[in-house]
């Protein structure tokens, strides 16, 4: 079974569209985050969550919204997608104390 | 903020050979982690040093922290093919917030 499984592994998408990306956990995890790769590797936080409530908010624009329904789900959805959103997004979890975080595969959102 | 830096960027060895990342970071940490990352794929958790400790082994891993220079490295022995990844180091800010480098892209040839 899949720990960590987020949805859509690709999004080909035109500027200006509003796109989602789910993430679920089967984990039992208390925190949820949201990571945003780009072309250098360049691995920054965006959001997280502990048990629906948001902890972290990285100075994101507020383009992206995440929504965690339950502790087990945090999705994220973009509006009004720009060419520079284009990157990797990467779903994680980790129990609470723990510094440990498990991801899930990615979702490679490219905007034309 | 972008806290740890791996160096070096790529390092292309032979198998069979020790590979060493080094990471530097800026402030003070809870603990400092690496993290694996194939082609294509998420990243995977090898090993959590806190910072009290110096030094921590897992298998072929052996991960040292000098907190008084900001500084970890990651030793890789008798590398594998299959060793192949990007390597990132990650430090705990707080607040449950993990801040990453920009990795290093390891090589090992046949």
């Amino acid at each position: 079974d899949t720990a960590v499984s987020q949805t859509p592994k690709y999004l080909v998408t035109q500027m200006g569209n509003d796109k989602s990306i789910k993430c679920e956990q089967n984990l039992g995890h208390d925190t949820m985050y949201w990571y945003k790769q780009d072309s250098k590797k360049f691995l920054k936080i965006m959001f997280s969550y502990n048990n629906k409530e948001l902890i972290i908010n990285e100075t994101v624009p507020n383009r992206f919204s995440p929504k965690s329904p339950d502790k087990a789900h945090l999705n994220l959805h973009i509006n009004s997608l720009e060419l520079g959103d284009s990157a990797v997004y990467f779903c994680a979890s980790s129990p609470l104390r723990s510094g440990e975080l498990f991801f899930g595969e990615g979702s490679r959102l490219t905007v034309l | 903020s972008q806290q740890g830096e791996e160096d070096p960027q790529a390092l292309s060895i032979q198998e069979g050979e020790n590979a060493t990342m080094n990471c530097s970071y800026k402030t003070s940490i809870n603990n400092l982690q690496w993290y694996r990352q194939n082609s294509g794929r998420g990243l995977v958790h090898l090993i959590l040093i806190r910072s009290n400790e110096r030094e921590k082994h897992s298998g072929r891993l052996r991960v040292t922290l000098d907190t008084s220079k900001k500084s970890s490295s990651l030793l890789i022995t008798a590398s594998r093919a299959a060793d192949t990844a990007s390597y990132f180091c990650a430090t705990d800010e707080g607040a449950q917030k993990l801040v990453f480098g920009q990795g290093t892209r390891l090589t090992i040839n046949p």
